[in-house]
């Protein structure tokens, strides 16, 4: 079955450490995206990528890293940068670069302690 | 960045009624998407409009592109508990084509 994978479900880290998350897709699509939520808020775009080797910084890229070199995955680093990075991150993917009908991952749950 | 506003923010209703929500913007957007999200997950999309005016349904919902290309509504007919969940508006406005923008979410409460 086709879809989107990210893992871990739950991921724990202590401060000062970088942790990356992984977000895998078997869809065959241009493009990838990574979301940050709040509690209570909506999606926010931490970084986008439209081709392979290229990606560009969403509203809230401070403290984020990622990479692009292949077609099916887009990992994501937190770093130590990152001043308060406990929340949900989402993955998503979408068949163009227009990003209509995007497809989410189940999601990654990252507590720093 | 774009903001999107939905509103109401959250809902509380019995099982069986029906439900509205809408999205508005400054901004033009050239497609709106209304995905649910279920705890803990990720969302789904639910409906994609493309054309200005376009009515689309999908079961039990019904969502609407706005003629100024500003605004979105969502309809739920008679609600049932698994409707619980939040519900988000999205789309690429023409001042940013390249990323969506999504709004802050609808949370939906269904009473039994």
């Amino acid at each position: 079955d086709g879809g989107i994978t990210q893992s871990p479900k739950y991921l724990f880290r202590k401060e000062g450490q970088n942790v990356t998350l992984s977000c895998e897709q078997n869809l065959n699509h241009d493009a990838m995206y990574w979301y940050r939520q709040d509690p209570g808020q909506g999606l926010r775009l931490i970084y986008y990528s439209q081709i392979v080797n290229d990606f560009q910084k969403g509203d809230i890229a401070e403290g984020y890293s990622v990479s692009r070199e292949k077609k099916e995955s887009f990992p994501l680093t937190v770093t130590s940068a990152q001043k308060n990075p406990t929340a949900f991150y989402l993955c998503a993917s979408s068949i163009g670069t227009v990003p209509t009908e995007a497809f989410f991952g189940q999601g990654t749950r990252l507590t720093v302690v | 960045g774009q903001q999107l506003n939905q509103s109401p923010q959250s809902m509380f209703i019995q099982e069986g009624e029906d439900v509205s929500m809408n999205c508005t913007s400054s901004s033009i957007f050239n497609t709106w998407l209304w995905y649910k999200q279920d705890p803990g997950e990720g969302p789904v999309l639910l409906i994609a409009l493309y054309k200005a005016g376009e009515l689309t349904s999908n079961g039990r919902l019904t969502a609407q592109f706005g003629i100024t290309r500003k605004d979105s509504f969502l309809n739920i007919s008679a609600s049932i508990p698994s409707d619980v969940g939040i519900y988000f508006c999205a789309g690429p406005s023409e001042l940013n084509a390249g990323k969506s923008t999504f709004g802050d979410g609808t949370t939906l409460t269904v009473k039994p």
